[in-house]
């Protein structure tokens, strides 16, 4: 069965980095794209980044364009959000996602000094 | 970027009635002579988010038939026939149909 499971999150300080990572089973990634939403702490859910199954074809939400990247390992089955220049508010929930069901339970970022 | 509205933005309703959401998109989900990518989600106190309906009316696998999605170009809606303890929470519609995509502010569903 589908299964995804966020790591990686954690407490970093303004204009650090951290690099969450999404790893899937029960389905293969080199035939399937991904997502990654975020929801801040009593906010709405937020789309950050998609990448397709090819692993060229990015997309990006405005408020991370050019500090987030995605990339994938299809040997590992796994996805990867690169987060550069954080901010206070990127601090939120961040799930790898297919849109479909089930969701992961997602990973903590939080950027405080 | 398309901005989705949604109203009310809380709701609150009796066990066993009907409830409605509206969800607005400020450009066309509709692809010609294809789907129109319109999706509804729930997340529930303290859970991860599960999504209800794609496409605008097509239930994801085990969503019960109480729930279903209308619509078309930019208005949609969904409805909960009859609304059960277990549907608390977070409803949002989400825009898949021009990148970026982007969800909706939410509307709070609570009982009454």
């Amino acid at each position: 069965q589908v299964q995804l499971v966020e790591s990686g999150g954690g407490v970093v300080k303004p204009g650090g980095s951290l690099r969450l990572s999404c790893a899937a089973s029960g389905f293969s990634l080199s035939n399937s794209g991904l997502h990654w939403v975020r929801q801040a702490p009593g906010k709405g859910l937020e789309w950050v980044a998609f990448i397709r199954f090819d692993g060229i074809t990015k997309y990006y939400g405005d408020s991370v364009k050019g500090r987030f990247t995605v990339s994938k390992d299809n040997s590992q089955n796994m996805v990867f959000l690169q987060m550069n220049s954080l901010r206070p508010e990127d601090t939120a929930i961040y799930y790898c996602a297919k849109l479909g069901n089930p969701w992961g339970q997602g990973t903590l970022v939080t950027v405080s000094s | 970027d398309v901005v989705m509205t949604q109203s009310p933005r809380s709701l609150s309703v009796s066990l066993g009635q009907p409830a409605s959401i509206s969800c607005r998109s400020s450009q066309s989900l509709a692809y010609t002579d294809g789907p129109t990518y319109l999706s509804w989600f729930h997340q529930g106190p303290g859970q991860s988010p599960r999504r209800l309906i794609n496409k605008v009316s097509i239930r994801d696998s085990g969503v019960p038939d109480r729930f279903s999605g209308s619509g078309s170009g930019t208005d949609f809606t969904l409805k909960i026939s009859r609304v059960e303890a277990e549907d608390v929470g977070v409803y949002y519609c989400m825009q898949g149909a021009h990148w970026p995509f982007t969800f909706g502010p939410g509307t709070k569903v609570d009982i009454k």
